[in-house]
């Protein structure tokens, strides 16, 4: 399977604790975006790379989250502190730099705290 | 206001059935693109376009940007259309690109 893959798909955590999700890219894509979708909601902008920089943060994300592409190819996404309202699909997506290429989807992560 | 609204908000359909989503915007965009979810949460990509009119078997997409409008149109629905159906605009921003998305349409065909 050469499309984005998102670990784990399901995660249920205890308020308080410190969850942190993996994306793997398309290989060739240069860029990797985080969203954060609730329920009945569109997905919401949280964090973008290019390569291994990380260009732009919304300012959903909190100083309770961190995200990191160290080597330029997969990323992990922290959630410190979990809280209910952190309880959301992630949702990855890869894109190559040209725009015409779109934005591939990974499955997302289904985070639930309790 | 939401800079990307969607209509309808929920359709039911039976098979069969020819199916129109709405999409407007009221920013500038480079492009616009439809989503497709589906339950458990992955989205796929259907089209992705900046002008004119795209066709992909069944599903036919056209866009008119002077009037910041697109649609999706489904011809011959079956109930594995149902899903959930997201526009989603690609505004250029600092030498990148932003998606900003609609809320969805949740789209329901019955057999």
């Amino acid at each position: 399977d050469t499309g984005v893959s998102q670990d784990p798909r399901h995660k249920i955590t205890k308020r308080g604790q410190n969850v942190t999700f993996r994306c793997d890219p398309i290989s060739e894509h240069n860029r990797l975006y985080w969203y954060r979708q609730t329920l009945g909601q569109g997905p919401e902008f949280l964090t973008y790379f290019q390569n291994e920089a990380q260009l732009e943060k919304s300012r959903l994300l909190s100083d309770r989250f961190s995200a990191e592409r160290p080597k330029g190819s997969f990323s992990t996404l922290e959630i410190q502190r979990t809280e209910q309202g952190d309880s959301a699909m992630y949702l990855c997506a890869s894109s190559l730099a040209a725009m015409g290429d779109g934005q591939f989807f990974g499955p997302g992560t289904r985070l639930t705290v309790l | 206001k939401n800079e990307v609204e969607q209509s309808p908000q929920n359709l039911t359909a039976q098979e069969g059935e020819f199916i129109t989503i709405n999409c407007s915007y009221s920013v500038g965009i480079s492009a616009l693109h439809w989503l497709q979810q589906h339950p458990g949460g992955g989205i796929v990509s259907l089209f992705m376009l900046s002008s004119g009119k795209k066709k992909h078997g069944r599903l036919i997409a056209t866009i008119n940007i002077q009037e910041k409008h697109s649609s999706l149109h489904i011809t011959a629905s079956h109930p594995r259309d149902s899903a959930v159906y997201i526009c989603a605009v690609a505004v250029r921003t600092s030498g990148t690109y932003k998606y900003i998305f609609g809320t969805g349409t949740r789209l329901k065909v019955l057999a």
